[in-house]
């Protein structure tokens, strides 16, 4: 099954403890991109890669980390968490370019505190 | 930069058709894509305009002027399912901020 999937899917943890949150696709997509939405449901790209070793920033890409190492993986690491990072993170990967169709991860509900 | 405004709630009755807009500014534009999203679920792709026009997909179709530009999504037959937040995203990558649509028996 075509699916993109994420580990934790819930957690919750302390002010400055070190997070990795995995993702993971099995569809041979170029593109992934990692997003946040907070309540009031606003949608917005932390960091995205078009390619193995080829990352950038997003629109709110402070405070976070990724890599890509892989095609198939996308890991967004959180070195330094704090509260303002409490949020619901997605996960999401694209073919290409032609029809920007995404396809999301389940998410993964991170609580700091 | 890029901003996207839809309105943020929408309710309509069973059956009926209903028109969410989206209206955007950006710098480039690469084509207008449309997702729906449940509560507490993921969002799910279900159309992109890259040239002006209407996109139709079963109950669902959606539109784009880029002179104006506009676009908007197009549910028809509604049911009781479709009770979601739709968002409109430009270039796949940045999103509007969602309307809440609700579905009345």
């Amino acid at each position: 099954e075509a699916q993109v999937t994420q580990n934790p899917r819930y957690l919750i943890t302390v002010t400055g403890k070190k997070l990795t949150v995995t993702c993971s696709q099995n569809m041979n997509h170029e593109y992934m991109s990692w997003y946040r939405q907070d309540p009031g449901l606003d949608l917005r790209q932390i960091y995205y890669s078009m390619n193995v070793e080829v990352t950038d920033k997003g629109d709110v890409p402070e405070g976070y980390k990724v890599s890509r190492k892989e095609k198939r993986n996308f890991p967004l690491i959180l070195e330094s968490p704090s509260p303002n990072q409490t949020s619901l993170y997605f996960c999401a990967s694209m073919k290409d370019a032609s029809r920007y169709e995404q396809y999301f991860g389940p998410g993964t509900r991170l609580t700091v505190t | 930069g890029q901003s996207l405004e839809q309105p943020s709630e929408v309710t309509a009755v069973e059956g009926a058709i209903v028109q969410i807009n989206c209206t955007y500014q950006t710098s480039g534009f690469y084509g207008l894509s449309w997702y729906q999203q449940h509560d507490g679920g993921a969002p799910t792709f279900l159309s992109y305009n890259g040239l002006d026009g209407l996109e139709e997909t079963g109950r669902f179709s959606s539109f784009l002027s880029r002179s104006d530009s506009y676009g908007y999504l197009l549910l028809q037959e509604l049911q009781m399912k479709d009770s979601a937040s739709y968002f409109c995203a430009v270039r796949g990558f940045y999103f509007g901020s969602g309307t809440k649509l609700n579905v009345k028996p």
